[in-house]
C-alpha cells in the first residue's frame, strides 16, 4: 500500500503556544488529505478535509481558526493547533488519497500533550 | 449521512476460541468497507477491506469479514483467537458521494483471556 508519514509522533507543548503537525505522502500524489482527532478510548472523529490548493472544509463543531490546515502541495498537508490548551491534548491522525483511489492511507498519528 | 455502528463496546474471548465483531452501516448504495486494528498508543493498521466482488474477504492472519448487503453488515470473524489479537477494532465506511471521507464506528475493544 501507499505510505503516509506523519511527524512528529509525539509532541509536548506549553499552554498558549502553537504546534504544527506534518502529514506527507511518500510515494503518491495526495490530492485529498483528511485530519482526524482521537480522544482516549474513543473513535476517530473527522476534523477536516483538505484538497490540494484549496481551503480546507471543516466538520461541524471544529474551530477552523484554532486548527489551521494547509495543503499547499500534493505531498504535504499541515495541521497547526493554535494557542493550544490542555483540552486539545489528543491523538491526531491524518490520511491521504490520490483522486484515482477510493481508499485513503493513514499516517502513524501524533500524540499531542499540552501542559 | 453515512454512519457505522459497532454495537459491542468490548468483548472478552478465551484464547483459542472463535471471535465475531459486529458492524452495521447505513448507506444507500454499495459502500466501501474496512476493518482497522489499533493497539494502545499506536496508529491504525488496515485488516481487511471490501469494495466489490466476493463478499467474503480474508487475510493471511486468519481474519475474515463478510459483506451482507441485505443486513447492511460487515462482521469480522476469526476462528481461533490469539492473545496478540487483543486490541481495538474499528469498522469504517467510505462513500464516493461523501467526498471519500472515512467514517469510523465507535470501536470494539477485544480482550483475550488465557
Amino acid at each position: 500500500g501507499a505510505v503516509v508519514s506523519q511527524h512528529p509522533s509525539r509532541v509536548i507543548c506549553k499552554s498558549g503556544t502553537s504546534v504544527k503537525i506534518e502529514c506527507r505522502s511518500l510515494d503518491f500524489q495526495a490530492t485529498t488529505m483528511f485530519w482526524y482527532r482521537q480522544f482516549p478510548k474513543q473513535s476517530l472523529m473527522l476534523m477536516a478535509t483538505s484538497n490540494e490548493g484549496s481551503k480546507a472544509t471543516y466538520e461541524q463543531g471544529v474551530e477552523k481558526d484554532k486548527f489551521l490546515i494547509n495543503h499547499a502541495s500534493l505531498t504535504l498537508s499541515t495541521l497547526t493547533v493554535t494557542s493550544a490548551h490542555p483540552e486539545d491534548s489528543s491523538f491526531y491522525i491524518c490520511s491521504a488519497r490520490d483522486q484515482r483511489w477510493t481508499e485513503a492511507f493513514f499516517g502513524q498519528g501524533t500524540r499531542l500533550t499540552v501542559v | 449521512a453515512q454512519s457505522v455502528t459497532q454495537p459491542d463496546i468490548h468483548i472478552t474471548v478465551s484464547e483459542g476460541a472463535s471471535l465475531e465483531l459486529r458492524c452495521n452501516y447505513s448507506y444507500g448504495a454499495t459502500p466501501y468497507l474496512f476493518w482497522y486494528v489499533q493497539s494502545p498508543g499506536q496508529g491504525l493498521q488496515l485488516l481487511l477491506k471490501y469494495f466489490s466482488g466476493d463478499t467474503l474477504v480474508q487475510d493471511i492472519k486468519g481474519f475474515e469479514a463478510e459483506f451482507k448487503r441485505s443486513q447492511y453488515s460487515f462482521n469480522l470473524r476469526k476462528p481461533s483467537v490469539h492473545w496478540s489479537d487483543a486490541a481495538e477494532y474499528f469498522c469504517a465506511v467510505v462513500s464516493n458521494t461523501g467526498g471519500f471521507k472515512t467514517i469510523f464506528g465507535a470501536g470494539t475493544r477485544l480482550f483475550v483471556k488465557a
